[in-house]
């Protein structure tokens, strides 16, 4: 079954602490994305990489950082850096302009 | 900076009747216009995508169009049923950017029995 996974669905961050989301897809795409949702709020873009070993920054990465050692794997870290990071995320891929979602991990502060 | 908008941000309409959503986008230098459901909780799901040098794109019931000289996009819902209720998200792809959106906030549609 092709798709894109994250993991957790729900998450719960310690004041201080590092967390890391996981994305993984099978789709064979090149091009992965990390987006952030707020209530009421479009998705507005954290970070995307268009190959293996490859990311830019997108319009809101500080407190955040990611790696793309594999082409199915895109992870997210939320540092102690982002002072507000309760929100929904998001992660998509692509091969060309059509993205694919996954079903978001909600992350919430303790 | 390319800034997308939604209108209106809800609505609530009897089963069967047509409505349209609205989008409009500030920077007609796009690649294309692409329309998303999201239903509460959930990941997006892919509707429509219009090309920038389209007009509209039709699937199924709906019907989206694109008008980049007024940087508008229209959404055409015909005969809603209660099935369609959910979030309706405009996003438009910006050069450069391997293939990122800039999304509206979207509008939330409740379609009444």
């Amino acid at each position: 079954d092709g798709g894109i996974t994250q993991s957790p669905k729900y998450l719960f961050r310690k004041e201080g602490q590092n967390v890391t989301l996981s994305c993984e897809q099978n789709l064979n795409h090149d091009a992965m994305y990390w987006y952030r949702q707020d209530p009421g709020q479009g998705l507005r873009l954290i970070y995307y990489s268009q190959i293996v070993n490859d990311f830019q920054k997108g319009d809101i990465a500080e407190g955040y950082s990611v790696s793309r050692e594999k082409k199915e794997s895109f992870p997210l870290t939320v540092t102690s850096a982002q002072k507000n990071p309760t929100a929904f995320y998001l992660c998509a891929s692509s091969i060309s302009e059509k993205l694919f979602f996954g079903s978001g991990t909600q992350l919430s502060v303790l | 900076k390319q800034e997308v908008t939604q209108i209106p941000a809800a609505l609530s309409v009897p089963e069967g009747e047509n409505l349209v959503l609205n989008c409009s986008f500030t920077d007609s230098a796009i690649y294309n216009l692409q329309w998303f459901r999201q239903d509460p909780g959930k990941g997006l799901t892919s509707l429509l995508l219009i090309q920038s040098s389209q007009r509209e794109q039709t699937s199924g019931r709906l019907n989206a169009s694109l008008d980049k000289s007024s940087g508008r996009s229209t959404l055409y819902i015909a005969a809603s049923q209660p099935g369609d209720s959910a979030t309706y998200l405009c996003a438009v792809m910006r050069p450069n950017s391997g293939y990122a959106l800039n999304f509206g906030k979207g509008t939330s549609l409740l379609v009444t029995p």
